[in-house]
């Protein structure tokens, strides 16, 4: 059985950095096609995907938020780590961890990185921003 | 990139069929077979219900269903159930640079 489970703060304060941790059990991220995501939601809205880490240590992030995130992994204790920097009021949400699937498909003779579906998620962890 | 575009609210009666549409571009939604469809009640976390286009994962009913034309996916439920009422999220693979957008979510209502 696969299961992720979120661990942080509860709160932090405007300017601060976030440090979330994602641990996980029943797949290993050394594995061939394994993947970790981050994924939040602000009250109220939608889904954000925020970034992914892959079993070779490949790392992507979300466009608008790169210059603030780090994701991070340590495949000895089953754990993601995801550090976004000076957090804002707006960076408020439940933030998610989700196993993503990958794999490796060979186009025009080059083999390219895809990444598929979030499965299962965590129950989230909801991040409060405010002074 | 902006975020897939899906209608605010869907509704129906106990036993019709109902059908949510994500639209993309020709950048992530109609590149790509890599879209998922995911179920949120309330205070939970979101449940995979599709996954590229048309595949169900083990577990989920047969009442739902996905595809795909040109920049616009669509989830269809059908014998709609009380307990189908959720939100819904549609997920499309954009490429090396953006990876994932997700869509604006959709409130399925049961009438």
């Amino acid at each position: 059985q696969v299961t992720l489970r979120e661990s942080g703060p509860a709160l932090v304060k405007p300017t601060q950095t976030l440090t979330l941790t994602c641990t996980f059990s029943g797949f290993s991220l050394s594995t061939s096609g394994m993947c970790v995501s981050w994924i939040r939601q602000p009250p109220g809205k939608a889904l954000e995907w925020l970034a992914l880490i892959d079993w070779d240590d490949d790392k992507y992030y979300s466009t608008s938020l790169k210059t603030r995130l780090t994701i991070s992994k340590d495949t000895s204790k089953n754990q993601v780590v995801l550090t976004m920097t000076n957090m804002d009021p707006v960076d408020t949400a439940t933030y998610y961890c989700a196993r993503t699937r990958g794999m490796i498909v060979v186009v025009g003779g080059k083999p390219r990185r895809f990444y598929n579906w979030f499965d299962p998620w965590g129950q989230g962890t909801l991040v409060t921003v405010s002074s | 990139q902006s975020a897939l575009t899906q209608p605010a609210s869907v509704s129906g009666s106990p036993g019709q069929s109902i059908t949510i549409s994500c639209t993309g571009t020709s950048s992530d939604v109609g590149s790509y077979n890599l879209v998922s469809w995911y179920q949120q009640h309330p205070g939970k976390a979101p449940k995979l219900m599709i996954y590229e286009v048309s595949k169900r994962p083990s577990g989920v009913s047969n009442r739902f269903s996905g595809s795909k034309s040109g920049n616009t996916a669509s989830l269809t439920i059908s014998g709609l159930q009380a307990e189908d009422e959720a939100d819904y999220y549609c997920c499309s693979y954009a490429g090396s640079s953006t990876l994932h957008l997700f869509g604006t979510g959709t409130k399925v209502t049961v009438l």
